[in-house]
């Protein structure tokens, strides 16, 4: 079955820290793999993608991930944290044509101490 | 400027009454998705539209329902028939089923 596993629930950080949220999803075929963040109370924003090609991909906002085959894992990091970055992360896999069907890991909330 | 709206933003109805929830879309897509979000959960797909007057299923449809009449509109209605409506409830749309989703702000509806 198709599933999406962010392990952690919560995590907290201090301003100027690096960040590393987990991402590891089950795939029969080729994943397209997708972080998302969303503010309290807002709608989600697309932060980042990987359909194929650089494992390493760029996202939006100084974020980047990894797709790493062998782990099933796609993680997000961001060298330096800023208070700005405090809200939900979403991880998801997507199915033929990339956004279809989307499912969805159950969310990482992030904190940020100054 | 080109978005997606859902209103009411909070929304309280008594248990056993149908309520439907507005998303709008002025973006011309083609494709309209509803998701319902549950503390602790990711997003859970509950029905989307490829095109107008076209509607399928997603995970957890029972209790819903929707209509696609216009391009432009996706309503979803709550019905008296679904356990446990109270939820964050997010609409999205995007040019077809194969490019990215843009999201609406969202509906939270609380049955009391």
């Amino acid at each position: 079955a198709q599933s999406v596993t962010q392990p952690d629930i919560h995590i907290t950080v201090s301003e100027g820290a690096s960040l590393e949220l987990r991402c590891n999803y089950s795939y029969g075929a080729t994943p397209y793999l997708f972080w998302y963040v969303q503010s309290p109370g807002q709608g989600l924003q697309l932060l980042l993608k990987y359909f194929s090609g650089d494992t390493l991909v760029q996202g939006i906002k100084g974020f980047e991930a990894e797709f790493k085959r062998s782990q099933s894992s796609f993680n997000l990091r961001k060298p330096s944290v800023h208070w700005s970055d405090a809200a939900e992360y979403f991880c998801a896999v997507g199915g033929a044509g990339g956004y279809n069907k989307l499912i969805f890991g159950a969310g990482t909330r992030l904190a940020v101490h100054p | 400027d080109g978005g997606i709206t859902q209103s009411p933003k909070y929304l309280f109805r008594k248990e056993g009454q149908n309520v439907t929830l507005s998303c709008e879309q002025n973006l011309n897509h083609d494709a309209m998705y509803w998701y319902r979000q549950d503390p602790g959960q990711g997003l859970r797909l509950i029905y989307y539209s490829q095109i107008v007057n076209d509607f399928q299923k997603g995970d957890i449809a029972e209790g819903y329902s929707v209509s696609r009449e216009k391009k432009e509109s996706f309503p979803l209605t709550v019905t008296s028939a679904q356990k446990n409506p109270t939820a964050f409830y997010l609409c999205a749309s995007s040019i077809d089923s194969d490019n990215e989703q843009f999201f609406g702000p969202g509906t939270r509806l609380t049955v009391l």
